[in-house]
């Protein structure tokens, strides 16, 4: 079963609206939560990074939440633009032996924004 | 200009060949890995060395060996023994923060085609 499960698999919606990515989890306990960019043949990005305890960060029009509750991490970008055109990657980092090869990539969701 | 780069962006190998990719970084940055990214996949962990002359392997290393004699350089050489070589390849470097605050810096990755 995978960790880190996102939804959905791709989205495509019109120039200007609004639109939520979700990123559901199993990694347990871990250390933050990113969320990254990826244009197409590119590599990607960092958009945000949330702590365990933290429950939001933006970057722009970039808003990425969590619920550690509920497991579950989302991305909101508002008034979408063409560029925002890409995929969206949410990774977790596992949180033991301090070493740096504990991250958990999610599949992502490629968006598409459309004039 | 500071980041980090791979060459070649498209790289084409007969079967039966060893390739090496490229990767540098200008970040004085420790750490650094590769990752193979298939369609519809999450990156996957190959190798990663968090410090000079040291490496360790990810989830996936069979059939790739790298070494890290500059700080500045993370080669990753594809052998005739991995069975399923091509892929999308990223290079990334980070900070050795143990905290969890690193943040992994991606290179633009080099396509790999076996024919």
């Amino acid at each position: 079963k995978n960790q880190v499960e996102q939804s959905p698999q791709s989205l495509i919606i019109l120039e200007g609206k609004n639109c939520t990515l979700q990123c559901n989890y199993t990694v347990s306990p871990f250390s933050n939560l990113r969320w990254y960019k990826q244009d197409t043949g590119r590599g990607p990005v960092s958009l945000t990074i949330m702590t365990f305890s933290e429950n939001t960060k933006s970057n722009g029009r970039y808003t990425a939440t969590l619920d550690a509750d509920t497991k579950q991490s989302s991305l909101h970008i508002t008034a979408s633009q063409l560029s925002d055109s890409a995929s969206y990657i949410c990774v977790l980092r596992r949180n033991y032996g301090g070493s740096q090869g504990n991250l958990i990539f999610g599949k992502g969701t490629k968006l598409s924004v459309k004039p | 200009d500071g980041g980090i780069t791979q060459s070649p962006k498209y790289l084409f190998r007969k079967e039966g060949q060893n390739v090496t990719l490229s990767c540098e970084q200008n970040l004085n940055h420790d750490a650094m890995y590769w990752y193979r990214q298939d369609p519809g996949q999450g990156l996957r962990l190959i190798y990663y060395s968090q410090i000079v002359n040291d490496f360790q392997k990810g989830d996936i290393a069979e059939g790739y060996s790298v070494s890290r004699e500059k700080k500045e350089s993370f080669p990753l050489t594809v052998t005739s023994a991995q069975k399923n070589p091509t892929a999308f390849y990223l290079c990334a470097s980070s900070t050795s923060d143990r905290a969890g605050g690193d943040t992994q810096y991606f290179g633009p990755g080099t396509r790999l085609t076996v024919l």
